[in-house]
């Protein structure tokens, strides 16, 4: 079975600071999909990014990276200079399989940023 | 380009009647996913539907079921509510490219609801 593991529920930093989401992923197949979801207080999930399980490459966009380590089972978000507007929960999720296109969240972290 | 949309924004019922959420894709997607996102159970997937068929369902009772019509659009009709339903419901789409693996998934802003 599939599992995601977000070991942080709550993380509370101070604006501007550098802040780190973890993600750890369960799984035997071989091909699968990591993605990283935000959910503002409104409640919509807002996709972040996609990796495929053969593309270990890390990832920038603007402020927000991402670094996709197999040999750990990891897929971790750092948000640099955290904004205010970063305040939200955090959901890392797993698919696996062609055919199943189902998504196994993870519990999520809860993010506050604080002025 | 406009995104999911989920209505009605909120539904309030009572236990044993039914509700019925409804869901718009993207245009030009052609799968339609529900999750169900209950206080402390945390975002748990329901049923996909694509060219108007199921294709997967997670382990909920038969009293969650639901359809996809023709111009893709969802329903998703609970049966007998029982007090745990009380949630939000989620529905994402995506299109499929076959042979091209997991798409994805893009969400509405959900339906809540609650039941009393």
């Amino acid at each position: 079975a599939q599992k995601v593991t977000q070991a942080q529920t709550e993380i509370s930093v101070v604006e501007k600071e550098d802040v780190t989401l973890d993600c750890v992923y369960e799984t035997r197949d071989t091909t699968y999909y990591l993605f990283w979801y935000k959910q503002p207080p409104s409640g919509e999930l807002v996709f972040l990014i996609r990796r495929n399980s053969f593309d270990e490459q890390n990832e920038i966009s603007g402020r927000y990276s991402w670094n996709f380590q197999k040999s750990t089972s990891s897929f971790n978000f750092t948000i640099t200079a955290s904004q205010v507007v970063d305040s939200a929960v955090y959901f890392c999720a797993l698919s696996i399989q062609q055919g199943a296109q189902k998504l196994v969240f993870g519990q999520g972290t809860r993010l506050t940023i604080n002025p | 380009e406009a995104g999911v949309t989920q209505s009605p924004t909120h539904l309030i019922k009572t236990r044993g009647q039914q509700a019925t959420l409804r869901c718009s894709p993207i245009s030009g997607h052609t799968s339609v996913y529900w999750y169900q996102q209950a206080l402390g159970l945390g975002l748990q997937f329901l049923l996909w539907y694509d060219e108007g068929e199921e294709r997967n369902r997670g382990n909920f009772p038969p009293r969650f079921s639901g359809r996809q019509f023709p111009n893709y659009s969802s329903e998703l009709n609970v049966n007998a509510l029982e007090l745990e339903d009380s949630a939000l419901y989620l529905c994402a789409s995506s299109f499929i490219r076959r042979l091209a693996g997991q798409e994805t998934q893009y969400f509405g802003p959900g339906t809540r609801l609650l039941v009393l």
